[in-house]
């Protein structure tokens, strides 16, 4: 079983569709949780982080985290075709010395 | 604020050649990573450094070397570069346990 796990995709949704991108995690001892956007040819960019369970909104982007279920997930509202993308799951692990896991990324892309 | 400046931005080498990648983070960041990223495989850590002064191994170590010259500065060297390790390599910087990390743009690296 990978430490953090996400669905490759692709997602395709309609644009100004939600998009719901959903991370699981093997680490109970997990305490941060971020999201990334990686365009194509480009590097990881944060867009989102979450530490408390429940929900955690940024402009169209809304975290979810429940610790107890060990899943964290990323809505994006109203989604735009410049919201095509790769989405990055990590997890500050203890198990791994604090360092980021990475998930293996869901691709998105949104139809006009 | 440059944030992390990873150089070169493209390289080919020859097999057996070797090279430095230099990373510097003007952030006051204590800890940096050296990432590879190849289709498939997600970002696999080469080696970090949790503070000046100490490195370790990460996931995907061999064939690599590691230098953290002062707080700013983590360079990756390959000795003697081989075909499989054709890879984008990001460098990352954090301040501390349980923030996210800021990538560099990346080095495009080709082994022939």
């Amino acid at each position: 079983q990978k430490e953090v796990e996400q669905n490759s995709g692709p997602l395709s949704v309609p644009e100004g569709a939600i998009a719901s991108l959903n991370c699981t995690y093997s680490d109970r001892g997990s305490q941060s949780f971020f999201w990334y956007r990686q365009y194509s040819g480009k590097s990881p960019e944060l867009i989102m982080f979450i530490y408390s369970n429940g929900d955690k909104e940024d402009g169209r982007f809304t975290a979810q985290l429940n610790k107890a279920s060990q899943y964290v997930s990323l809505l994006i509202r109203d989604s735009q075709p410049s919201d095509s993308a790769t989405y990055l799951c990590a997890v500050n692990a203890e198990a791994a010395g604090n360092k980021l896991t990475f998930g293996g990324g869901t691709r998105v892309l949104v139809k006009p | 604020n440059a944030g992390v400046t990873q150089t070169p931005k493209f390289q080919v080498l020859k097999t057996g050649q070797s090279m430095t990648l230099q990373c510097a983070q003007d952030m006051n960041h204590n800890s940096m990573y050296w990432y590879r990223q190849d289709p498939g495989m997600g970002l696999r850590l080469i080696y970090y450094s949790a503070s000046e002064g100490t490195t370790d191994k990460g996931e995907v170590p061999n064939g690599y070397n590691v230098s953290r010259l002062n707080k700013r500065e983590f360079s990756l060297r390959l000795e003697s570069a081989a075909p499989s390790q054709t890879s984008v390599y990001f460098c990352a910087s954090r301040a501390g346990a349980g923030d996210g990390y800021t990538f560099g743009s990346g080095t495009r690296l080709t082994v022939v």
